[in-house]
């Protein structure tokens, strides 16, 4: 079973606006993992988290965790056009390999 | 740099044929992830190496489907026979290490007739 739930499904936005989605888990984590995914192509690694971080800044991206809650959000400042993709996120739990969520779909209007 | 290479990139084939997928790592890469993608069932995890061996393949949904990986630089996923429930986007992803960020390719686009 999956191990992540991003939430919402879908998130529409405009332009310059902060777009913010949320990822849930179930079991402990080593480490959390947001990536990109353009249509059509494969997904992009963003940003990883460690379980004893609880914020973390790439560019325009601010990602938190709540290990007590099991949960984590991606911040994306002054939305662009060009950020409309679907976004997951991805637990390592200690089995070496990462968990996906079901992915946000993300549409930054022009 | 070369990301992950994977080919073909389409491949459209009649039922009951044999599928080969190919993939080709980033150099220096010890781990190795197959993934197959579908709107209703989402980014599942085939199979996974670590330096060239299979580790766990629990995900791998029937016999139909095997994986190898003879070298660092070469992975393959066969489909034989195939069956349209095969019908998604496969990706391949390599990664430094076990649980590090993976880095994926463009994936192959399978539709069985």
């Amino acid at each position: 079973s999956q191990q992540g739930e991003e939430d919402p499904q879908a998130l529409s936005i405009q332009e310059g606006e902060n777009a913010t989605m949320n990822c849930s888990y179930k079991t402990s984590i080593n480490n959390l993992q947001w990536y990109r995914q353009n249509s059509g192509r494969g997904l992009v690694h963003l940003i990883l988290i460690r379980s004893n971080e609880r914020e973390k800044h790439s560019g325009r991206l601010r990602v938190t965790l709540d290990t007590s809650k099991k949960s984590s959000s991606l911040l994306i400042t002054a939305s662009r056009a060009a950020d409309t993709a679907s976004y997951f996120c991805a637990t390592e739990t200690g089995a070496n390999n990462l968990f996906f969520g079901t992915g946000t779909r993300l549409t930054v209007i022009p | 740099d070369a990301g992950v290479i994977q080919s073909p990139r389409h491949e459209v084939t009649e039922m009951g044929q044999e599928v080969t997928l190919r993939c080709k790592p980033i150099s220096g890469h010890n781990s190795l992830f197959w993934y197959r993608q579908t709107m209703m069932r989402g980014l599942e995890l085939l199979i996974y190496f670590n330096n060239n061996v299979p580790i766990d393949d629990s995900g791998m949904p029937e016999d139909r489907f095997s994986a190898k990986m003879p070298n660092a630089s070469f992975s393959t996923l066969k489909i034989q026979p195939s069956e349209p429930r095969d019908s998604a986007v496969y990706f391949c992803a390599s990664s430094l290490a076990l649980g590090q960020p993976q880095h994926f390719g463009d994936g192959t686009r399978l539709s069985i007739l």
